[in-house]
């Protein structure tokens, strides 16, 4: 079953600490991208990346890192240098950059 | 950079009827998306459609990208199309611009 999964559902991170948001695509396609989403708002793109081993800032980089070492995997680590990390994160891949993209679950961040 | 809006921000229907989306964009584009997000949150996706008209069952839609513009047709509304609706177009060579959506709620 092709797919994009997303790991976990729900987390809850105490502040000041650095929380890692997994994502994993089976469809093999070449690029990855993360988005957040505040309630009520619509999506805006953390990261993305083109191929493996590239990765490049999207609108709201600041206080998120991610890695590519892996086709299928595109990781996003919420940084105690986010001010305000509670948030949906969704996860999304196409076959390549602007082409039709497939979303994951979601991962719901709330910060204690 | 691209603007897009999306009208009616709200809208409720009976269920059993049938209702039109719009997507307004700002400048050309190469290829539109139009998104159902659910109440737990999933995405899914309902056309990619650059232009003229995509049909699914009950959901149809229409581009119209020399005038800028994409509609979501839904007809015999169902409860279970209550949700969030977006659609999305591309900005650049990497990354899409979403809407603000068009939240609907079907009621028995």
């Amino acid at each position: 079953d092709g797919g994009i999964t997303q790991s976990p559902k729900y987390l809850f991170r105490k502040e000041g600490q650095n929380v890692t948001l997994s994502c994993e695509q089976n469809l093999n396609h070449d690029a990855m991208y993360w988005y957040r989403q505040d309630p009520g708002q619509g999506l805006r793109l953390i990261y993305y990346s083109q191929i493996v081993n590239d990765f490049q800032k999207g609108d709201i980089a600041e206080g998120y890192s991610v890695s590519r070492e892996k086709k299928e995997s595109f990781p996003l680590t919420v940084t105690s240098a986010q001010k305000n990390p509670t948030a949906f994160y969704l996860c999304a891949s196409s076959i390549r950059l602007a082409n039709e993209q497939f979303f994951g679950p979601g991962t719901r961040l709330t910060v204690l | 950079g691209i603007q897009v809006e999306q009208s009616p921000p709200d809208l409720i229907l009976q269920e059993g009827a049938n209702s039109t989306l719009r997507c307004n964009f700002s400048d050309s584009v190469n290829n539109l998306q139009w998104f159902h997000q659910n109440p737990w949150g999933q995405l899914i996706n309902l056309f990619y459609i650059p232009s003229g008209t995509k049909q699914n069952g009950r959901l149809s839609a229409t581009t119209v990208a020399t005038e800028r513009y994409s509609l979501l047709y839904i007809s015999s509304s169902q409860t279970t199309d209550s949700g969030v609706y977006f659609c999305a177009v591309p900005s650049g060579t990497y990354k899409y611009i979403f809407g603000t959506g068009t939240r609907l709620k079907v009621l028995a």
